[in-house]
């Protein structure tokens, strides 16, 4: 059974671009919600996909959006970069067998760097 | 709006040797989960031991066991038996209850780094 998968491992971009981060949810997953770290910090939620459809969202402006597909992986785009957007970002999946709330298996993240 | 304070930045324990490490946190909730993430150098956040707060038998996984004490919103972590791979970041995190469907967040605290000596 293979885990939670983000791309890319690590990314730099300057100041007002735009990214987007990938994540491959695990095998019978239908659940992914975004979590942004900053340095030294807990992770905080960005918002949460369930059947293609974004159902939550944290204090997080408009230029954090995302994706999530049919085959529940998910995209999430950071438009008009700021240099507080670097962090480590993490990826969840929720399995479908359970509600949402019973556990939420983590990626190993993308660390991104804005200069 | 939920809170979850951990007041220990930084802890340190000899190998085999127990410790314990200390959550609060602040809900107005009844219904919710409480959780405990361990983040080794990896970054990848792993599971360590999950509370359903309707439960009162404190849970228990191998080494790891918590000690949930709801009326006093606290949520400690005891590690027995102490381990070099157990090294990492702890975070203690907060789910509230909710229906299928609804967007479930984890609310985390700000860590402690556990470091095991020889």
């Amino acid at each position: 059974e293979t885990g939670v998968t983000q791309s890319p491992t690590h990314l730099i971009k300057t100041r007002g671009q735009q990214v987007t981060l990938r994540c491959s949810s695990q095998s019978g997953h239908n659940t992914v919600s975004w979590y942004q770290q900053a340095l030294g910090q807990g992770p905080q939620f960005i918002f949460q996909y369930y059947r293609e459809e974004e159902n939550g969202r944290g204090n997080f402006p408009p230029r954090f959006s995302g994706l999530q597909f049919p085959n529940y992986s998910s995209e999430l785009n950071v438009n008009a970069l700021e240099l507080d957007d670097s962090a480590l970002y993490l990826c969840a999946s929720s399995p479908i067998w359970a509600a949402p709330q019973r556990e939420q298996f983590f990626g190993p993240g993308t660390r991104l760097t804005v200069l | 709006a939920q809170t979850v304070t951990q007041s220990q930045p930084e802890m340190s324990v000899q190998e085999a040797e127990t410790v314990t490490l200390s959550c609060t946190y602040d809900t107005s909730e009844n219904n919710y989960y409480l959780f405990w993430y361990k983040q080794p150098p990896s970054r990848q956040m792993i599971l360590v031991i999950r509370q359903e707060a309707y439960k009162q038998q404190n849970a228990t996984e191998n080494r790891f066991s918590v000690n949930f004490q709801k009326a006093a919103k606290s949520f400690s972590l005891k590690i027995s038996d102490s381990q070099l791979g157990d090294t990492a970041m702890y975070f203690c995190a907060f789910m509230k209850r909710t229906s299928t469907g609804t967007a479930s967040k984890l609310t985390f605290g700000t860590g402690t780094r556990l470091q095991v000596t020889l």
